[in-house]
């Protein structure tokens, strides 16, 4: 038990379709974030929620669409993708915004894109 | 911005052997690193970190060593195990609130039985 729970585990879809990737925290954390993760590459942060506000977006293509209700819970909402956004796309939660607090990872939602 | 480096990219040893991984840095002003395993199927997992107010830290079988003259971090396993077999990635940052952390490419570890 990671106590981010990440779902779904794996997702196909086409290139036309809207899905959304869901996470989950039971930290008690107080901020989100939203990773990229292809082969041979570094970890590609897209987003960073604080207190439900959204704090950064790393110039992501606005096919991705984040959304955050809550403290405990993030969405990322897909429209339109291409084949590149085919990845790893990994949630992690922090006690607060920025790296001087550790970030706990869920184990991921490995997308492809047809 | 921030750039890290991470050798090698892939590392083969004998069970009980050490490992070694080693990361360099560009931005001087960073002072938070920390070390990932990431299993497969899995996230990844923070096993151990090091701010740039000591040199080395010891954790069981897992240390790391920073040089800030130098700019660069490294991850020390003694007595690998095959459940040591993992990617690892280091990372940096200022470790300021807002920062970010940036990401090395990634050691694959395969320890031998």
């Amino acid at each position: 038990e990671t106590g981010v729970t990440q779902t779904p585990r794996h997702l196909v879809m086409g290139m036309t379709n809207k899905k959304s990737l869901k996470c989950e925290q039971h930290l008690g954390h107080n901020a989100m974030y939203w990773y990229k993760q292809s082969a041979k590459k570094p970890l590609e942060l897209m987003f960073v929620y604080s207190l439900e506000e959204r704090v950064e977006n790393n110039s992501v293509p606005s096919r991705f669409s984040p959304e955050c209700p809550n403290s405990s819970h993030l969405f990322l909402h897909l429209h339109t993708l291409q084949p590149e956004d085919s990845a790893l796309y990994l949630c992690a939660s922090s006690q607060s915004q920025g790296t001087n607090q550790p970030q706990h990872f869920g184990d991921g939602t490995r997308l492809s894109i047809l | 911005g921030e750039n890290v480096e991470q050798h090698p990219s892939t590392l083969s040893v004998q069970e009980g052997d050490s490992a070694v991984i080693k990361c360099t840095y560009s931005d001087s002003a960073s002072n938070y690193f920390p070390w990932y395993k990431q299993e497969l199927g899995k996230g990844p997992q923070l096993i151990i970190d090091i701010r740039s107010n000591v040199g080395e830290k010891k954790d069981q079988r897992i240390a790391v060593t920073l040089n800030k003259t130098a700019k660069h971090f490294s991850l020390h396993i003694t007595e690998t195990q095959p459940e040591d077999s993992a990617v690892y990635f280091c990372a940096a940052s200022r470790g300021g609130s807002g920062d970010k952390l940036t990401f090395g490419t990634g050691t694959r570890l395969a320890v031998r039985p």
